[in-house]
């Protein structure tokens, strides 16, 4: 079965500093990835996502994710955080049946700090 | 509004009571989710619709909830003789025909809590 962990429950971290979240995912066939962001009081929107192609992953706000194959993860980073990138980030995943659910990781809450 | 619709985003309600939720999801999107997220933990899947069926209710916890899309749009989630437990966010998320799969439009949510 699919599973997604992501390392760190709480980050918190500078304005205009970089961060990485990191996400590790299990599975023996191919996944599509993705790292979905909620924002306090909003609904989870979609960051970006990986189906195929380059491992380098680049989505909206300026944060971008790598898939590695070997090392099984798909960490999200920015190189330097705003203030309004403070919220809770997801890391998902599916396997390539369509009809499988998405998976998501427990969360990380990025904090940035004046 | 365009988004995806959620009601009532806040219910309270007390132990062993019936609870309603409501999903109105995007215009045109075939494919509705229903999924739970309980405090400090990502959202867990419990059913999903394509169309006016239930492609996959396998995360559905126990057969006090239930969900029907009739028309095939909006969805209700149905709780029965509601426990602590079930104090949660539940969360729908719908997505357009064609879209890969993970690829979901998320409501704001509906935060149960059961006294």
């Amino acid at each position: 079965a699919q599973s997604v962990t992501q390392l760190d429950s709480q980050v918190p971290v500078f304005e205009e500093a970089p961060v990485e979240l990191r996400c590790n995912y299990s599975s023996s066939v191919s996944v599509y990835l993705f790292w979905y962001v909620q924002y306090p009081n909003q609904g989870l929107q979609l960051l970006l996502k990986y189906l195929s192609g380059s491992t380098l992953v680049k989505g909206i706000n300026g944060f971008e994710a790598e898939f590695n194959k070997s090392q099984t993860s798909f960490h999200l980073r920015k190189p330097s955080v705003h203030i309004s990138d403070t919220a809770e980030y997801f890391c998902a995943a599916h396997g390539p049946s369509g009809n499988t659910p998405l998976v998501f990781g427990k969360g990380t809450r990025l904090s940035v700090i004046a | 509004g365009a988004g995806v619709s959620q009601t009532p985003s806040n219910k309270v309600t007390e132990k062993g009571k019936y609870v309603e939720l409501r999903c109105d999801p995007i215009s045109g999107h075939t494919a509705l989710y229903w999924y739970r997220q309980s405090l400090g933990q990502g959202p867990e899947f419990l059913i999903y619709f394509q169309g006016t069926g239930a492609a996959d209710d396998s995360g559905l916890p126990n057969d006090r909830f239930f969900a029907v899309r009739p028309e095939g749009s909006v969805s209700t989630l149905k709780i029965q003789r509601t426990e602590r437990g079930d104090s949660a966010v539940y969360l729908c998320a719908s997505s357009p025909p064609g879209t890969v799969t993970g690829e979901l439009f998320f409501g704001e949510g509906s935060r149960l809590t059961v006294l």
